[in-house]
């Protein structure tokens, strides 16, 4: 059973616009939320956390909200660039809970096309 | 500072046959995790040493097994090699000591195994 969701496989946003990622997780004792960069041939390239005390974390043009009611989180990129077309991977973990920060249980990803 | 190293990148082996990949941490951190990748599964966590020590483990069969040496440089083998096997093997290194750091593991370009 999946723990951390990623229900849309792709989205196609056209550049200058926001694009916005969704990440579903069951796990009550999930604290600590990531978002993963992936280009073909390349390792993840971490983006931004968050912690379960906040519900929003803001980086340049990245922004990640978490509904904990929900068990939701998503990441808003604006505007959107050519350059950000890659694959957007969620990540949970549940460090306060006896686990550790390495291990983390990934979303499938979802594949983002920025077209010009 | 360097980032984290795998070697080799590209593998090919037989089925039955073993298979050690290694990985060095960027320096100064002493957690490195091993995660599998395919197409089907995703990012899947394999295990996770701290300081030697096998901190966390995944749901993976004994035939996947791993190390630290004292400069926490990480290797994996797999034993008794398997067609599903084949995959993208990631190692991720972080400087978490303890549940209050910030936790962001750094990937590298992974190692790519196919057995045949």
């Amino acid at each position: 059973d999946q723990q951390v969701k990623q229900n849309s496989p792709s989205l196609s946003v056209q550049e200058g616009r926001i694009s916005i990622l969704n990440c579903d997780y069951t796990n009550s004792m999930f604290d600590y939320f990531l978002w993963y960069k992936k280009y073909p041939a390349e390792g993840p390239t971490f983006l931004i956390s968050i912690s379960s005390i906040k519900d929003k974390n803001e980086d340049g043009r990245f922004t990640v909200f978490l509904n904990k009611s929900a068990k939701h989180l998503s990441l808003h990129i604006v505007p959107s660039q050519p350059g950000d077309s890659a694959v957007y991977f969620c990540a949970a973990s549940a460090r306060g809970y006896g686990g550790s920060q390495g291990n983390l249980i990934f979303g499938k990803g979802t594949k983002l096309s920025v077209k010009p | 500072k360097a980032g984290v190293t795998q070697t080799p990148r590209y593998l090919i082996k037989t089925r039955g046959q073993q298979v050690t990949l290694s990985c060095s941490p960027i320096s100064g951190h002493r957690s490195v995790s091993w995660y599998q990748q395919t197409p089907g599964q995703g990012l899947q966590f394999l295990f996770e040493y701290f300081s030697e020590t096998q901190r966390n483990k995944g749901n993976f069969p004994g035939r996947f097994s791993g190390r630290q040496f004292s400069n926490s440089r990480s290797e994996m083998n797999v034993s008794t090699l398997e067609l599903g096997d084949s995959a993208l093997y990631l190692c991720a290194s972080s400087d978490a000591a303890g549940w209050q750091s910030s936790g962001e593991q750094y990937f590298g370009p992974g190692t790519r195994l196919t057995v045949t």
